[in-house]
Formats: structure tokens, sequence, C-alpha cells
């Protein structure tokens, strides 16, 4: 089955530093998503994108986030200067089509920020 | 007005009873109820989900109840089996989203932490 895969799995970074968290969706998926799970609370949408760019954003989405697809497999989240609040775990999804379809979620990687 | 509310924070249910989780949520926009399942160390996966043009679904030993008036929806784990311990989180989707698309932003209740004794 196919499935989406995120590396590393585990991530320790120093307050400051620019960390790049990778996932590869599944291959024929058009949608692609970064949630995010502080440690204990609930999963927070970051940010979605579509045909190559942003389609929405949250608030915790800032200038420090960034996304891109530099290819066609990859799909990265880029935080430019790490901070404490930013340790946690992050989830890459990806859906095949639109509303009712299965949003699949990868294992995660886990960022931690010292 | 984004947010589900899920109840309970946590469950503890004996093997082969029932276990139910709550969630209400407040922006009528919302369109798509999925459940998510999680294990320690994994990413949420989908349980079951329903629309809101029917008021139950089940699935195995998984039921969503969804009353659209009260904009409740609840899911119900029949025969509860130690291995369904686990987090659960209700979620929500809007039909329209920012800029008049759905772009299938997920919306999480606080999830509930459900434990089956055996």
């Amino acid at each position: 089955e196919p499935e989406v895969t995120q590396t590393p799995s585990h991530q320790v970074t120093q307050m400051g530093q620019e960390v790049i968290l990778r996932c590869v969706p599944i291959s024929n998926h058009l949608y692609f998503y970064w949630y995010r799970q502080i440690l204990g609370q609930k999963v927070e949408f970051l940010v979605s994108f579509y045909n190559n760019e942003i389609s929405e954003k949250s608030e915790i989405f800032d200038d420090q986030f960034s996304v891109e697809r530099p290819d066609g497999s990859n799909f990265t989240l880029k935080i430019r200067s790490t901070k404490l609040e930013d340790s946690a775990m992050y989830f890459c999804a990806s859906k095949e089509r639109g509303l009712y379809y299965e949003q699949y979620f990868g294992p995660g990687t886990r960022l931690t920020v010292t | 007005q984004q947010q589900v509310k899920q109840s309970p924070q946590s469950l503890i249910v004996q093997k082969g009873g029932i276990s139910i989780i709550n969630c209400a949520y407040e922006n009528t926009a919302f369109d798509y109820f999925p459940w998510y399942q999680q294990f320690p160390g994994k990413g949420p996966a989908l349980l079951i989900a329903i629309r809101p043009d029917v008021s139950e679904k089940k699935e195995g030993r998984f039921t969503i109840s969804f009353n659209k008036s009260a904009k409740q929806f609840s899911l119900h784990i029949m025969d509860s089996q130690p291995g369904d311990s686990a987090t659960y989180f209700c979620a929500a989707s809007p039909s329209i989203g920012a800029g008049g698309t759905s772009y299938g932003k997920l919306t999480f209740g606080q999830g509930t932490i459900l434990t089956v004794h055996p």
C-alpha cells in the first residue's frame, strides 16, 4: 500500500539554526499538507500546498516557515531560525483529490530545539 | 468558530464495552468529519469519516453518529478491544476554504486517550 514517508524521524537542532524536514507524498496525490503536534496536544494545521503554491496557511506559519516542492516527489518544510517553541512532531500529509478524499499522514519528524 | 471541541480527554473501558467519544463544532462551513486513530510514535490514520448528508455511518465495530442541527458528532466503538487503545481525534474540514475553494485543511479536536482493559 502506498504511504507517505518522512525524513529524518528525529532532528535535534540548536535555537536559531535552520532545519529542513522532508516528505515524500504518495505519488498520484495532488494536495500536500504540513501539520504539527506539540507533545500531548492536538494536531494543528500549518499549511496546504496545491498546484505548486501555498493554498492556505495558519497563523502559526509565519515568515520563519516555508514550503517547497523542488521536484516531482519531495515536499519540504523549512524553518529558518528555530525557536524552542518549534519543538514538536511535524506531520506531512497528502491527498489525491478534493474535499471527501482521505488525507494520508506520514509517520512524522520529531523536532527538538535546544 | 474554527474550533472542534472533543470530550472526554481520557476514557477507560473494559474489554467488550462500548467507547463513546463526542465532538462539537461551530463553523457551519465544515462539511467533512473524519475520525483519526493515533498510536504512540505514529502519524494519525483515518478510521472512519462522514459527510453531513447522513446521520450515521458504520464500518465494522466503528460508528459515527452525526447531528447536523446540534453541530455534534460522535464515535462509538462497539466491543472495544485492548488493541483499540490509542488516541482518537475528531476533525472537520470546510467545503469552502480561504479564497472560495476547499483545500482540505483539517481542524482537529483535542484528542481522547482511550484505554481498553483486558
